[in-house]
């Protein structure tokens, strides 16, 4: 069993649906990142999350540490929201290494 | 733009060629990555370095080695390559702290690599 899930693994959904994607661990970690992968292959940083809820624009990241679970969600999806978006979990203080999930691949349609 | 500059883009090798993948980054992050991510699989640490002087083996160091020139630059080399080589890399930058915590990642815009 990895490490860190994902699910789901690809969503397909119309534009101006809300999306939510799952992320559940089973490490003790640090923090949880969120990161988005374009068709054209560069990595952004959306969320860096140790409790709780943040939001930016449309994107939400919650974080359930006792439940080891993260959801991001999209409120009003666009097609550029097309992307791979990937969650990956950082051990606890001092540790160096991040342990990804193989991603979810998202596809919006007009 | 501040980031983490990658090069080269793409490369093709032989097999038994090898070639130093650079990267520098400008935000004065102490700590630097270099991943791949294959098919079907997620990133995977290759080395990281902690602070400038100091590297150390991630998850698949095998046929790798690193230089962490300065604070801004970690260079990738591959001494001899292989088809099993053959990946998109990623370099990343973080401010990763101690106590403190982290505050997330920087990455380059990859390097596909091909071994032939």
């Amino acid at each position: 069993k990895n490490e860190v899930e994902q699910s789901p693994q690809n969503l397909t959904a119309q534009e101006g649906e809300f999306i939510t994607i799952n992320c559940s661990y089973s490490v003790g970690i640090s923090a949880l990142h969120w990161l988005q992968q374009h068709p054209g292959g560069g990595i952004v940083s959306l969320f860096m999350l140790s409790s709780g809820k943040k939001k930016h624009g449309r994107l939400i990241a919650t974080i359930n540490i006792q439940e080891k679970h993260s959801s991001l969600h999209i409120t009003a999806s666009h097609p550029r929201d097309s992307a791979v978006y990937i969650c990956a979990v950082k051990g606890p203080q001092g540790a160096q290494k991040l342990v990804f999930g193989q991603g979810t691949r998202l596809t919006i349609n007009p | 733009n501040a980031g983490v500059t990658q090069t080269p883009k793409f490369q093709v090798l032989k097999t038994g060629q090898s070639m130093t993948l650079q990267c520098a980054q400008d935000m004065n992050h102490n700590s630097m990555y270099w991943y791949r991510q294959d098919p079907g699989m997620g990133l995977r640490l290759i080395y990281y370095s902690a602070s400038e002087g100091t590297t150390d083996k991630g998850e698949v160091p095998n046929g790798y080695n690193v230089s962490r020139l300065n604070k801004r630059e970690f260079s990738l080399r591959l001494e001899s390559a292989a088809p099993s080589q053959t990946s998109v890399y990623f370099c990343a930058s973080s401010e990763a702290g101690g106590a403190g915590g982290d505050y997330g990642y920087t990455f380059g815009s990859g390097t596909r690599l091909t071994v032939v």
